[in-house]
Parts: structure tokens; C-alpha cells; sequence
């Protein structure tokens, strides 16, 4: 069954230093997302891509996150400087459907740590 | 804000007995799903259930869905050991949104 990988599955950071999440969505979707989950709270809608846009994004993601869809499979979640509550998981998903339709599926996470 | 709280927050149970839990929302939705997180790690999706929709089954899994209510309920009959794990439910909202917004989950516990 496909499924969303996400790379790497732990990452240790120094704070201020830039990070580079990635995603593999599955093959035939077209609609992108990043959640986080800080430990211990809920799940946190981050942003929202769809045809090599944002289509929305919460207050969380400020200047300091970007988005990209660098080529046909990967989407990736930069964070420019880490502060040290950007520790959290990190989680992709992807959606064959976008509004009213879809599943989203998510992938396994990346555990950020920032010191 | 959109979400609710699902009860109960924490639910211990034997093997083989049915486990309950429920998710209440405050807007209109399109849909609603459940997910289960096993400790630390990704989201699985369950079912998905949409706002025309009372009643879907899935396996020993059974979800309700009351819109005049805004309360949705998760039931796993005859569960197992390997069930335990949180489950979350989430709400997308109508008018154009298409982010999740999940509750704080239910942590589930089978002993064996």
C-alpha cells in the first residue's frame, strides 16, 4: 500500500541553526500538508500546498518556515533559524482530494530536537 | 476555536472488552476522521466519516457521526492488546478550509 515517508526520522539541531524536512507524498496526490505535535499537546495544522502554492497556513508558520516542492516527489519544510520551541514532530500528509473530499494520509514524522 | 475535546482522556480496558470514545467540534464540518498514534509515532489513519453520513463501519471498528450534536464516537469491539494506542479525532471545516484540526485524543490501554 503507498504511504508518506518522511526523512530524517530524528534530527538534533542547535538553535539558530537551519533545518531541511522532507517528504515523499504519495505518487498520485496533489494536495500537501505539514502538521506538528509538540510533546504532550495536540496536533497543529502548519500549512497547506497545492500546485506549487501555498494555499494556506496557520499563525505558527511565519517567516521563519518556508515550503517547497523541489521536484515531482519530494515536498520539504525549511525552518530558517530554530528556536528551541520548534521542538517537536513534525508530521507530513498528503490528500488525493483537497476540500471536502479527502483523507489525508500522514507519514511516520521526524522528531526535531533543538537545543 | 473549531475543535473540541474527545472523552475520555484516558480509557483502560480488558482484551476482549469494547472500547468507547467520543469527540465533540463547534463548527459545521465537511468531514470527520479518526486517527490512532501509536507512543511517539505516526498517524494512522482509521476512517473517515462525512457530514451526511450517521454511521460507518470498518473492520471492529464502528464510528457515529451526530451533526446536530457536533459529537462524533469511535467504538472498537472485542479489542486487543495491540490496540492500545491514542486516537484522535479531526475536523476540516466547511467553507474552504482544508486543514485538520484534532482534538487532544483519547490515550487507550488493552492489558492483556
Amino acid at each position: 500500500e503507498p504511504e508518506v515517508t518522511q526523512t530524517p526520522s530524528h534530527q538534533v539541531t542547535q538553535m539558530g541553526q537551519e533545518v531541511i524536512l522532507r517528504c515523499v507524498p504519495i505518487s498520485n496526490h496533489l494536495y500537501f500538508y505539514w502538521y506538528r505535535q509538540i510533546l504532550g499537546q495536540k496536533v497543529e495544522f502548519l500549512v497547506s500546498f497545492y500546485n506549487n502554492e501555498i494555499s494556506e497556513k496557520s499563525e505558527i508558520f511565519d517567516d521563519q518556515f518556508s515550503v517547497e516542492r523541489p521536484d515531482g516527489s519530494n515536498f520539504t519544510l525549511k525552518i530558517r533559524s530554530t528556536k528551541l520551541e520548534d521542538s517537536a514532530m513534525y508530521f507530513c500528509a498528503s490528500s488525493e482530494i483537497g476540500l471536502a473530499g479527502g483523507t489525508q494520509y500522514f507519514g511516520p514524522g521526524t522528531r526535531l530536537l533543538v537545543l | 476555536s473549531q475543535q473540541g475535546e474527545e472523552d475520555p482522556q484516558a480509557l483502560s480496558i480488558q482484551e476482549g472488552e469494547n472500547a468507547t470514545m467520543n469527540c465533540s467540534y463547534k463548527t459545521s464540518i465537511n468531514n470527520l476522521q479518526w486517527y490512532r498514534q501509536n507512543s511517539g509515532r505516526g498517524l494512522v489513519h482509521l476512517i473517515l466519516i462525512r457530514s451526511n453520513e450517521r454511521e460507518k463501519h470498518s473492520g471492529r471498528l464502528r464510528v457515529t457521526l451526530d451533526t446536530s450534536k457536533k459529537s462524533s464516537s469511535l467504538l472498537i469491539t472485542a479489542s486487543r492488546a495491540a490496540d492500545t494506542a491514542s486516537y484522535f479525532c479531526a475536523t476540516d471545516a466547511k467553507g474552504g478550509s482544508e486543514k485538520l484540526v484534532f482534538g487532544k485524543g483519547t490515550k487507550l490501554t488493552v492489558n492483556p
